[in-house]
């Protein structure tokens, strides 16, 4: 059972356009965060979100995290091909905060 | 910077082979992961260390195990490879907050 599911699993855009990649659960969790990956390399974290409704933002990149802390959304404004990636979510569960990654949105902005 | 190292980036083993993965992190971090990643199945989780000798099996454990002797050292260990285990191990740590999570750069491991 994949406790995250990723939307778009795909997505491929001009540079310049806007995009929202949506992370969704049934369960509730403690934490969520949103990880960066280029091929080859290890997952590099973006952001943490921890309070339903929040809503944080870095650079051209805007983080939410639902209201009963199931879902989240990244959004990404005028994309640029450095943000060519996999876009990894991960919820944390648990006193010990074990983490259970969604499949991933890869995300390919061509000049 | 937190520094996540994987012993090796690429390792070749034969069937039926004993096969160690070491990871190391020198963030002072209770919590450490061993992942793998195939192309469609995303990342799952392996095994998960909260505290030295403390060890909680994730989602695909069966074939693996693992040794956490130091807090700064985390092991995975297959104990007969074999080439349905060939892939991406990724090894991450963790402060007990939700903080999230360091990589390392991978071990890609192919069986044969």
């Amino acid at each position: 059972t994949q406790l995250l599911e990723q939307s778009p699993q795909f997505l491929s855009i001009q540079e310049g356009e806007n995009l929202t990649v949506y992370c969704n659960s049934s369960s509730v969790f403690s934490s969520l965060q949103w990880y960066r990956q280029e091929p080859g390399e290890g997952p590099v974290l973006l952001v943490t979100v921890v309070t339903g409704g929040e809503v944080k933002k870095l650079k051209r990149l805007t983080f939410q995290f639902g209201d009963a802390r199931k879902d989240s959304s990244l959004h990404i404004t005028a994309a640029q091909p450095g943000d060519t990636g996999l876009y990894l979510c991960a919820g944390a569960r648990g006193s010990n905060y074990k983490l259970t990654f969604g499949k991933g949105t890869l995300l390919t902005v061509n000049p | 910077d937190v520094k996540v190292t994987q012993s090796s980036r690429y390792l070749v083993k034969r069937t039926g082979e004993k096969v160690f993965l070491e990871c190391v992190q020198d963030m002072d971090h209770e919590n450490m992961f061993w992942y793998r990643q195939d192309p469609g199945l995303g990342l799952r989780l392996i095994y998960f260390s909260y505290d030295v000798k403390m060890k909680e099996k994730g989602d695909i454990p069966e074939g693996y195990s693992v040794s956490r002797e130091k807090k700064e050292r985390f092991s995975l260990i297959l104990e007969s490879a074999s080439t349905n285990q060939t892939s991406m191990y990724l090894c991450a740590s963790s402060l007990t907050t939700p903080v999230g999570a360091f990589f390392g750069q991978g071990t890609r491991l192919t069986v044969v």
